[in-house]
């Protein structure tokens, strides 16, 4: 059984450029979350998708934004990218079909993300 | 705004000593997940905790939730090197599908 896979594994890119994460869902997973983590930080809530549409969004500018695709995986967009943007990238999945009592998360490895 | 705030911030131990990690959140929610985190990688989950006095264990680590209190603790047992890693807790505020994590426990187990 697959988990969260997230691609690619490392991203270097210039001040300014747009760049595009990947993310597949753990098998039976429909919901997908994504989340920024600075380098010594916590995660911080970018946006969840749950049946190809954006559910929930954290404190973030529209620089990002994200798609779900039929098949549930899932991109992340950052346009204009800034040095600030430098960080890990995770994906998490969970299934939105439940009551949602659980709503456990699992996270893929993430993307490294460094701005120039 | 939900904030969740963990401590201590850094942990330095010994082995074979026990110690707590405290995770406060800012309102009201039945559901507390801890992660554990090594350099470099991604999260990975230890506990999920959905209810009030909900307690759970695994190895040397147990956790559990106090949901009136607004608070949930991460106890060590006769820690080993194997547990030095950063810990973090997240908090699901009701209706809002999305984890508020706190600020991280870096532990270090010393030999």
């Amino acid at each position: 059984d697959a988990g969260v896979t997230q691609s690619p594994t490392h991203l270097i890119k210039t001040r300014g450029q747009q760049v595009t994460l990947r993310c597949s869902p753990k098998s039976g997973h429909d919901t997908v979350s994504w989340y920024q983590q600075a380098l010594g930080q916590g995660p911080q809530f970018i946006f969840q998708y749950y049946e190809e549409e954006e559910r929930q969004r954290g404190n973030f500018p529209d620089r990002f934004s994200g798609h779900q695709f039929p098949n549930y995986s899932s991109e992340l967009n950052v346009n204009a990218l800034l040095l600030g943007d430098s960080a890990l990238y995770l994906c998490a999945s969970s299934s939105g079909r439940t009551s949602g009592r659980d709503n456990e998360q699992f996270f893929g490895p993430g993307t490294r993300l460094t701005v120039l | 705004e939900l904030k969740v705030e963990q401590n201590p911030l850094f942990l330095s131990m010994q082995e074979g000593k026990n110690y707590t990690i405290y995770c406060n959140y800012s309102t009201t929610s039945d559901r507390l997940y801890w992660y554990r985190q090594d350099p470099g990688k991604s999260l990975e989950s230890l506990f999920v905790l959905l209810s009030n006095g909900a307690v759970k264990q695994e190895g040397r680590l147990m956790a559990s939730l106090d949901t009136k209190a607004r608070l949930s603790t991460l106890h060590i047992t006769a820690a080993v090197h194997d547990l030095s890693a950063t810990y973090f807790c997240a908090v699901d505020a009701s209706g809002t599908y999305k984890y508020i994590f706190g600020t991280g426990t870096r532990l270090k187990v010393l030999a």
